[in-house]
């Protein structure tokens, strides 16, 4: 059963520092890893989604990187800014599951100004 | 808007009440789940409907049923409530273009059970 993990549960920056946050996987048979961002009382936007055949992913200050042998992922924020505080939620979509995620329990983010 | 659309936003039940939570989206996608996200476990998937007619469990199915209505509509049944399903739930929809499968979740329910 896939296992996805993300650490830390909660992290704390100053405006214009960067953001990393991991995600974990225990299967690496995955059809692709999507981030996902959750503010409070709200659905999930989709941020990135990576492909397994795929290294990285950016959008804007986002970038997600992909390691499907070691079972890990990093979404990187440039510069972040207080509008970015929020949870950041990785999915895993494997092979033998077709459309259904398997997710983290998510990193709250604070960023102060 | 186009998006994925779920009704009651909130709502506080009984021991042993039944409900019914509604999802309607107007994408077109084939596919729609229902989840649920309780404080430091992420989503799990309670169903899910890959194509209009079907529905399979998921992860975390008992106590729950579902209808796939028609292509828009996938609705998601309490029997008799418990406050183990204190919880938010969301519904999402999803449809592959090629490598790509495109997600767009509702803003949830938030049920409570007393």
């Amino acid at each position: 059963k896939q296992e996805v993990t993300q650490i830390p549960a909660a992290l704390s920056v100053p405006e214009g520092e960067n953001l990393v946050l991991n995600c974990s996987f225990t299967d690496s048979a995955i059809y692709n890893l999507q981030w996902f961002r959750q503010d409070p009382g709200k659905g999930l936007t989709s941020l990135l989604l990576i492909q397994s055949s795929q290294r990285e992913q950016t959008s804007g200050r986002l970038n997600a990187s992909l390691d499907k042998s070691s079972g890990r992922s990093t979404l990187y924020i440039a510069a972040s800014q207080p509008g970015d505080s929020a949870t950041y939620l990785c999915a895993v979509m494997t092979t033998d599951s077709w459309g259904k995620l398997q997710f983290g329990a998510g990193t709250q983010v604070v960023v102060t100004p | 808007n186009a998006g994925v659309t779920q009704t009651p936003k909130f709502q506080v039940l009984k021991t042993g009440q039944s409900m019914t939570l509604q999802c309607a989206q107007d994408m077109n996608h084939n596919s729609m789940y229902w989840y649920r996200q309780d404080p430091g476990m992420g989503l799990r998937l309670i169903y899910y409907s890959a194509s209009e007619g079907t529905t399979d469990k998921g992860e975390v199915p008992n106590g729950y049923n579902v209808s796939r209505l028609n292509k828009r509509e996938f609705s998601l049944r309490l029997e008799s409530a418990a406050p183990s399903q204190t919880s938010v739930y969301f519904c999402a929809s999803s449809q592959r273009t090629g490598q790509n499968y495109g997600y767009t979740f509702g803003s949830g329910t938030r049920l409570t059970v007393v």
